[in-house]
């Protein structure tokens, strides 16, 4: 089985601050785990991708992860926000291998509000 | 690369009508694209796996009659909401993904509203 967990439902910063939202996860296999943004009335953009590489996976638009195994989290950041980040952002757990291979299990979201 | 294209991205429609959706994978071939309901302020909700050349796989609680998936090409599924009704009001993504343990690939989805 697996989960994910968005600790925060809402976060809101000021432009020009750093963004972190949190995740953790629990699955039974070694997960892949991802990040996707999602726009008012838009299907889902991927930001960033693990896959058992490097545990700091850098993404577009200046954000990264960082895989921990030892805290099972997989939290986002941005060292700076740009208006254009208020968004809804997704953490999403695959499995690898097994009969459900390939189905993601998705966190509640987060909503990142963003002030001028 | 890997543009995902959903049709329609909106649509209103009677109770009782029978709704199609397409979801076209651009420039790759997609063996398995998968469907997605989304409530107001939720999170996705897998409703079934869309395997070309073979049968859907539906999860547990999704109706197969209701929520009809063909998959007749590499390129392209189908999602059918037959005899739509108000409670099936909601916004259907779809995704594809490259291959085994690659990302999948959003549509933009679709808004289908039930009057």
């Amino acid at each position: 089985a697996q989960s994910v967990t968005q600790l925060d439902s809402h976060v809101s910063v000021s432009e020009g601050t750093p963004v972190l939202l949190r995740c953790n996860y629990s699955s039974s296999y070694s997960p892949s785990l991802f990040w996707y943004v999602q726009h008012p009335n838009k299907g889902l953009q991927l930001l960033l991708k693990y896959t058992s590489a490097a545990t700091l996976v850098k993404g577009i638009n200046g954000f990264e992860a960082e895989f921990k195994k030892s805290e099972t989290s997989f939290h986002l950041t941005k060292p700076s926000a740009h208006m254009s980040d208020a968004a809804e952002y997704f953490c999403v757990v695959s499995r690898f291998g097994g009969t459900s291979y390939g189905k993601l299990t998705f966190g509640q979201g987060t909503i990142l509000t963003v002030h001028p | 690369g890997a543009v995902v294209s959903q049709h329609p991205s909106w649509v209103i429609c009677k109770s009782g009508t029978s709704v199609k959706i397409e979801c076209r994978s651009l420039d790759f071939q997609a063996t398995t694209m998968f469907w997605y309901r989304q409530f107001p302020k939720q999170s996705l909700m897998l409703m079934a796996t869309s395997n070309e050349g073979s049968k859907a796989t539906y999860e547990q609680g999704v109706e197969k009659d209701k929520f009809l998936i063909n998959h007749a090409s590499l390129t392209l599924s189908t999602l059918t909401v037959t005899s739509a009704h108000p409670e099936d009001s909601s916004f259907y993504i779809c995704s594809a993904s490259l291959g085994t343990g690659q990302p999948q690939h959003f549509g933009d989805g679709t808004r289908l509203s039930i009057l």
